[in-house]
């Protein structure tokens, strides 16, 4: 199986910050990188797909890049709402693991 | 309004069954791959298995394979997953979740079932 690394695990961060999240594979993945925020208490929701495409709907503060083997997740500006947990995801072959987690948290 | 709702979730012994469904609405199901993904209390994400749009090439983690079988019915526009021979590390919120393409990741996901595994 492939293994995906997030870093770090735990973030604290202030309102206007701007926070990386970065995710490994443990082999190469293409493109093939999806992230997902969850809030307490519910669903994940998808935030971009193929490493670098922002879904509809989300805002322009979150982006993605990288391919192969390592990938960041970049929030430009922390809002109060961004406050939660994001896994990043592999989709090029079954099965189909998710990183481990990176709780963002208010300073 | 594009919806997946999941129902059957509940407390069951070990060794016991139970029976997922996840009913969809406001899109093509019957094009959608779809998945069950499971989340332990305060645990991350996990896969659980994936089933094509057409109901072929079940596919399922190892943590299940041979207990847990994924099916379909497009005609119904309905997901399951039967879990039989279940251990208390199956307690888990079980999510529902489609994908239209290879692309789109998994775009649509249901609220979850909660599915509790105690003596």
């Amino acid at each position: 199986d492939i293994q995906l690394t997030q870093s770090p695990s735990f973030l604290s961060a202030s309102v206007g910050d701007r926070v990386t999240i970065t995710c490994r594979a443990s082999q190469g993945i293409h493109s093939y990188l999806a992230w997902y925020q969850q809030k307490p208490g519910k669903a994940p929701k998808l935030l971009i797909s193929l490493a670098s495409t922002l879904q509809s709907g989300i805002p322009s503060r979150f982006s993605g890049s990288g391919s192969g083997t390592e990938f960041t997740l970049t929030i430009s500006s922390l809002q109060r709402e961004d406050f939660a947990t994001y896994y990043c995801q592999q989709l090029n072959i079954y099965p189909l693991t998710f990183g481990g987690g990176t709780k963002v948290e208010i300073k | 309004e594009v919806q997946l709702v999941e129902s059957g979730g509940g407390l069951v012994q070990p060794g016991g069954s139970l029976r997922l469904s996840c009913s969809a609405s406001g899109f093509r199901f019957s094009t959608y791959a779809m998945y069950w993904v499971r989340q332990a209390p305060g645990k991350g994400l996990a896969y659980v298995s994936s089933i094509s749009p057409k109901g072929d090439s079940p596919y399922y983690a190892d943590s299940v394979k041979g207990r847990f079988t994924i099916s379909r019915d497009n005609s119904k526009n309905t997901l399951y997953l039967e879990m039989t021979s279940l251990r208390v590390e199956d307690t888990s919120m079980y999510y529902c979740a489609g994908q239209e393409t290879r692309d789109d990741a998994f775009g649509i996901w249901g609220q979850g079932t909660m599915v509790t595994v105690s003596s």
